[in-house]
């Protein structure tokens, strides 16, 4: 069965650091997702990750992908505010299984 | 731009009630899901359906049928509402189509159900 595990659960970091959200997953899959809440909101799709190996950037935020260990890293660099959010990790082809969500709260 | 909609962002039932919980999406595709997310837990499948008429059994099921007579929309019915049923309800779709290998899940605004 698969499992994903995402960790923190819940950060608060100050404007201007960096920090690493990771998202550990239980059985090999070909294609992890990263998406993003806002509070009372629905999920917006950040990053879709296709093979090993595979980084992609937006703006504050990049992700990265390593099927051998069968990790994933979602980078902030520099926090602003408006990247406070809920980010979650997802992992499978058809059917996606969700990680419990990071929590991130951005304060000056 | 993809869009889903849902037909209600808040619901209030009764114990009981038969609730339907409708999903419309407008990009012609051919996968579409219903989640629930609960606090802590994450985002959970209840059923999702590959085409019209299709349906598969996700991951907690129980207490949830659902309907796809039109490509375009999926309900999802509780047959007799309970309180543990009280959640925030999330549909997706998906498009098999889609840029090579992406499967990229396009998600509702999302109604807020509560059993009392």
């Amino acid at each position: 069965e698969l499992k994903v595990e995402q960790n923190p659960l819940f950060l608060s970091m100050q404007e201007g650091k960096n920090y690493t959200i990771y998202c550990n997953y239980s059985t090999t899959s070909d294609r992890l997702y990263w998406y993003r809440q806002d509070p009372g909101k629905s999920l917006e799709s950040l990053f879709v990750l296709l093979s090993n190996g595979a980084v992609k950037q937006e703006g504050r935020l990049m992700a990265s992908l390593d099927t051998k260990a069968r990790l994933s890293t979602l980078h902030i660099t520099a926090a602003v505010h408006d990247l406070s959010a809920t980010y979650f990790c997802a992992v499978g082809s058809d059917k996606l299984i969700f990680g419990t969500g990071t929590r991130l709260q951005v304060f000056p | 731009d993809v869009k889903v909609t849902q037909s209600s962002r808040y619901l209030v039932k009764r114990t009981g009630e038969k609730v339907f919980l409708e999903c419309v999406q407008d990009m012609d595709h051919e996968n579409m899901f219903w989640y629930r997310q609960d606090p802590g837990l994450g985002l959970r499948l209840i059923y999702f359906s590959y085409d019209v008429k299709m349906k598969e059994k996700g991951d907690i099921p129980e207490g949830y049928s659902v309907s796809r007579e039109k490509k375009e929309r999926f309900s999802l019915i509780l047959e007799s509402a309970s309180t543990n049923q009280t959640s925030m309800y999330l549909c997706a779709s998906r498009s098999i189509l889609g840029p090579p290998g992406s499967g990229e899940q396009f998600f509702g605004p999302g109604t807020r159900l509560t059993v009392l």
